[in-house]
């Protein structure tokens, strides 16, 4: 069965800096992979997703994330932090091979950005 | 804004009532999803519809039922209501309901049992 995994429950970063969402995931065939990000009292925004091709993928509000198949990741970044990033960002993976599976999201990770 | 509608925003009733959410989703999109988020469980989904026909299903309780009508709107019933069925409750949308489909959510209704 398919599953993701978003291992820090919480990230303080300063702004300017960099920052790193982390998600893993696992999968039986190949994976299609998905950020989301909450703002309070808000829906989901979509970022960003993987189908296939470019191991970088570019999204929005300036964010990316790469997919590297050996290490089953997915992470979320971004250059330089700005305030307003901070929210709570979802990892989410669909299984091509398992088209019966229903997209299956992380806990999330709350992003402080600190000024 | 995702173009995805939901009402009512808030809702408190008492355990075993029912109540009834409703969807409208982004002009153009064939398909409804519903998600529930709670601290505990995380973000949970429920079922979803595709040109009014159920197409996939999730945790979905047998107290909720849904259903999508031919304007495409959506309405998740919610019955016998329990102190845990306190929760946010999210619709999306999607073009075609396809695997890869992107969908857009809706600001959700945050459901009290009391």
């Amino acid at each position: 069965a398919q599953s993701v995994a978003q291992p820090e429950d919480q990230v303080n970063v300063a702004e300017g800096n960099p920052l790193t969402v982390k998600c893993t995931y696992s999968v039986s065939g190949n994976p299609y992979l998905f950020w989301y990000v909450q703002y309070p009292n808000r829906g989901l925004q979509f970022l960003l997703k993987y189908i296939t091709g470019d191991n970088l993928v570019k999204g929005s509000y300036g964010f990316e994330a790469e997919f590297n198949k050996s290490q089953t990741s997915f992470h979320l970044k971004k250059p330089s932090a700005l305030v307003s990033d901070s929210a709570l960002y979802f990892c989410a993976v669909r299984d091509l091979l398992n088209r019966d599976d229903k997209i299956i999201f992380g806990k999330g990770t709350r992003l402080h950005i600190l000024p | 804004d995702s173009g995805v509608t939901q009402t009512p925003k808030h809702l408190i009733t008492a355990t075993g009532q029912r109540v009834t959410l409703r969807c409208s989703p982004r002009s153009g999109d064939l398909s409804v999803y519903w998600y529930q988020q709670s601290l505990d469980q995380g973000l949970q989904f429920l079922i979803q519809y595709y040109n009014g026909e159920e197409r996939a299903k999730g945790n979905i309780l047998e107290r909720f039922s849904a259903q999508q009508f031919p304007d495409l709107h959506s309405e998740l019933n919610l019955s016998s209501l329990e102190l845990g069925d306190s929760a946010l409750y999210f619709c999306a949308s999607s073009l075609n309901g396809g695997y890869t489909d992107t969908q857009y959510f809706g600001p959700g209704t945050r459901l009290t049992v009391l």
